[in-house]
């Protein structure tokens, strides 16, 4: 099983609103990482998970809290959102954090939309 | 991080080759070039990796320019499926800033005719 699966894949909601999004893979992973991708720009950075611990936040506002309760699942939890929020997020995983040759494996992401 | 240079867009006919340039002049002598592309509608996907040899693998070819300075993705017949956006990345060993990061740049969009 080489896929990482994301739930769901369109999620709407309002600002006072609490949602989570869930990331699942089963290749025994130990790197998990979350990106957030505005339309018709790059994939942006914005948690990095080695070995079930936080390891990389590009100071990312609290209002998205992350949080990975084993090795095969990866949360991110939304409260408070802004509708510049709105974008798609994407999970990746791959064998290890370090390493250059590690290759990151993507889930098809979920499009936030944020009313 | 080292940066890289792509342009915006090339445009292929299906069936032909495809030449996607990148230019990385600032690289270090440990950082591996990685090319991703971003389907429609799909999150990215890994295409193929190096460091100083070319390689090849059953997606696609990478050449490597003598002093890394630039390197070059090669599509040996383009299809329709490969309409993407194609991302030259540098990924750098333990220490340095690129460390567990992949920093994506803007990438090249490119279109190909049936």
């Amino acid at each position: 099983d080489t896929e990482v699966t994301q739930t769901p894949k369109h999620l709407v909601m309002g600002m006072t609103n609490k949602k989570s999004l869930k990331c699942e893979q089963h290749m025994g992973h130990r790197a998990m990482y979350w990106y957030k991708q505005k339309a018709k720009k790059p994939p942006e950075l914005m948690f990095v998970y080695s070995y079930e611990k936080l390891s990389i936040n590009e100071s990312v506002p609290s209002r998205f809290s992350p949080e990975c309760p084993n090795s095969s699942l990866l949360n991110l939890h939304l409260h408070a959102l802004q509708p510049e929020d709105s974008a798609l997020y994407l999970c990746a995983s791959s064998p290890r954090v370090g390493g250059a040759e590690n290759e990151q494996f993507f889930g098809p992401g979920t499009r936030l939309t944020v009313l | 991080d080292a940066k890289t240079t792509q342009p915006n867009s090339m445009e292929s006919n299906e069936e032909e080759p495809v030449h996607l340039p990148c230019n990385h002049s600032t690289i270090s002598g440990t950082d591996y070039i990685h090319w991703y592309r971003q389907l429609p509608s799909q999150g990215p996907e890994y295409v193929i990796h190096g460091l100083t040899s070319n390689v090849n693998n059953r997606m696609a070819s990478l050449a490597i320019a003598e002093d890394r300075k630039s390197s070059t993705l090669i599509l040996h017949r383009a299809t329709l499926r490969d309409a993407a956006v194609y991302y030259c990345i540098l990924r750098g060993l333990a220490g340095g800033t690129s460390y567990g990061k992949l920093t994506f740049g803007q990438g090249t969009i490119l279109t190909v005719h049936p």
